[in-house]
C-alpha cells in the first residue's frame, strides 16, 4: 500500500506568490517523521524540512513551512514567496522510527514545481 | 567540507553485465544508505550500511550487493543487469541531531543506463 501521497503531479506559480504541495501519509506507528526534499534537475535531493509526530508545533524553515494536522495525516508543504530557483521536483517522505527504520524512508512520487517570472 | 560524492556520475551498460557505483559520505558520518529512483517516481529504499554491516534492506533482490568499508565509503553492486535497473542511484550518509533525529544528506546520484 503506498504510504506517501503526492497528488499533484506538476504546477506552476508565479514568482513571489505563496504555494502550497499537498502531501498525505499512512502509518498505524505512532512515531514518525516527515520530511520535505527538493530535487532540482541535477539529482541531488535537498533536505527542506522536518516534521516530528509529536512536535506541538508546525516545523519552519526560512521561506518553508509546514502545515502538519496529525488528525487528517496531512504534512503539506508551503513555500513562501516563490522564487525562480524553487523550480523542480520536490518529494514528501516519511521514516516510521519504531519500526527501526533508519535511514529508510518512504517517499511519495513527487511534484513539479515550475516557477514563471 | 565536502558533502556526499558518489561516481561515477553517468554510467551504460548492457543486460546481464555487472555494475558497482561508489559513495563517499559526508565527513563525520558513518551511515550509508542507497536509493534506487526510477524515472518519473520518487527514491526506493535498498538498503543500508552501518559498522561494514547491512543493517536494513528494502524490497531488492539479491542481485542488488553492497559493501561498507573502514574509512565508512561505500559500495553498491548490481549484478546480472535487467532493462529495468536502469535508473538514479542516490546515495546518503546519516547524522543524528542532539534530540536523535537523523538527517539523510544525499549525493547527486549515479545515472545508470541499461541498454
Amino acid at each position: 500500500a503506498q504510504k506517501i501521497t503526492q497528488t499533484q503531479p506538476g504546477m506552476f506559480v508565479q514568482e513571489k506568490e505563496a504555494v502550497t504541495l499537498d502531501c498525505t501519509y499512512d502509518t498505524s506507528d505512532p512515531s514518525y517523521g516527515l520530511f520535505w526534499y527538493k530535487q532540482p534537475s541535477s539529482g541531488e535531493m535537498i533536505f527542506l524540512i522536518y516534521q516530528g509526530s509529536y512536535d506541538q508545533q508546525n516545523a519552519t524553515e526560512g521561506r518553508y513551512s509546514l502545515n502538519f494536522q496529525k488528525a487528517r495525516k496531512s504534512a503539506n508543504l508551503v513555500i513562501s514567496a516563490s522564487q525562480l530557483g524553487d523550480s523542480a521536483m520536490y518529494f514528501c517522505a516519511m521514516r516510521e522510527t519504531t519500526t527501526d527504520s533508519w535511514g529508510k524512508l518512504q517517499f511519495g512520487a513527487g511534484t513539479q514545481v515550475v516557477v514563471t517570472p | 567540507d565536502a558533502g556526499v560524492t558518489q561516481s561515477p556520475t553517468h554510467l551504460i551498460k548492457t543486460r546481464g553485465q555487472q555494475v558497482t557505483l561508489r559513495c563517499s559520505p559526508k565527513s563525520g558520518h558513518d551511515t550509508v544508505s542507497w536509493y534506487q529512483q526510477a524515472l518519473g517516481q520518487g527514491p526506493q529504499f535498498i538498503f543500508q550500511y552501518y559498522e561494514e554491516e547491512e543493517r536494513q534492506r528494502g524490497n531488492f533482490p539479491d542481485r542488488f550487493s553492497g559493501h561498507q568499508f573502514p574509512n565508512y565509503s561505500s559500495e553498491l553492486n548490481v549484478n546480472a543487469l535487467l532493462l529495468g535497473d536502469s535508473a538514479l542511484y542516490l546515495c546518503a550518509s546519516s547524522n543524528w541531531d542532539l534530540i536523535g533525529n537523523e538527517k539523510l544528506f544525499f549525493g547527486s546520484g549515479t545515472q545508470l543506463s541499461v541498454l
